[in-house]
């Protein structure tokens, strides 16, 4: 069985600065990792997904999260936010192997960018 | 190329009633899943469709049910409605095996 952990429910942050949400797994087999985003009354858009090779993932609008596997933790980060960046993220990760299949995910951190 | 999309957008219902929900997957996608979404939680896997049958089921229980058809869109139908089924219903799709789910924009239940 797999479980999420984002460790804070709220991030509130100021325009232009440097931004790291939490996020913290437990597995009993190997997992994908994904980061999704939910802008209010909407559904949720993959961010970034780390599946092999280089534990640093990056996506097209700036973000990026690490993959440590001795820490178990795939944190994302981002330079410098924007108003727009405010949202609901959601770190899930995805057992593979036997049965497994279905996506996990935590319980979300609001990110509210104020300007 | 149309994405994931689901109806209705929004329903209100009373405890006991019946609902049905509708989901049509993605372009070229031949499986479905369901999540559901609790005010101020992450979603939650309900279960999945392929080739017509039911492959996965999270915690839930049989007053959840579900189909998919040859066309590869899938229903949810929830029985018996209680309080604690008011959330938002999410239908994401993908290929069979693949971890890239695609999700829709969901469905907004209320229970009364």
């Amino acid at each position: 069985a797999q479980s999420v952990t984002q460790l804070d429910s709220q991030v509130p942050v100021f325009e232009e600065a440097p931004v790291e949400l939490r996020c913290n797994y437990s597995s009993s087999v190997s997992v994908y990792l994904f980061w999704y985003v939910q802008y209010p009354n909407q559904g949720l858009q993959l961010l970034l997904k780390y599946l092999s090779g280089s534990t640093l993932v990056e996506s097209i609008n700036g973000f990026e999260a690490e993959f440590n596997k001795s820490q178990t933790s795939f944190h994302l980060r981002k330079p410098s936010v924007h108003i727009s960046d405010t949202a609901e993220y959601f770190c899930a990760v995805w057992g593979y192997g036997g049965s497994q299949g279905n996506l996990i995910f935590g319980k979300g951190t609001k990110l509210s960018v104020k300007p | 190329d149309a994405g994931v999309t689901q109806s209705p957008t929004h329903l209100i219902k009373t405890r006991g009633q019946q609902v049905t929900l509708r989901c049509s997957p993605k372009s070229g996608h031949d499986t479905v899943s369901w999540y559901q979404q609790a005010l101020g939680q992450g979603p939650q896997f309900i279960f999945q469709y392929y080739e017509e049958e039911e492959r996965q089921r999270g915690n839930f229980p049989d007053r959840f049910s579900g189909h998919q058809f040859p066309n590869y869109s899938s229903e949810l139908n929830v029985n018996a409605l209680l309080l604690g089924d008011s959330a938002l219903y999410l239908c994401a799709s993908t290929l069979w095996r693949n971890n890239e789910q695609y999700f829709g924009p969901g469905t907004r239940l209320t229970v009364t």
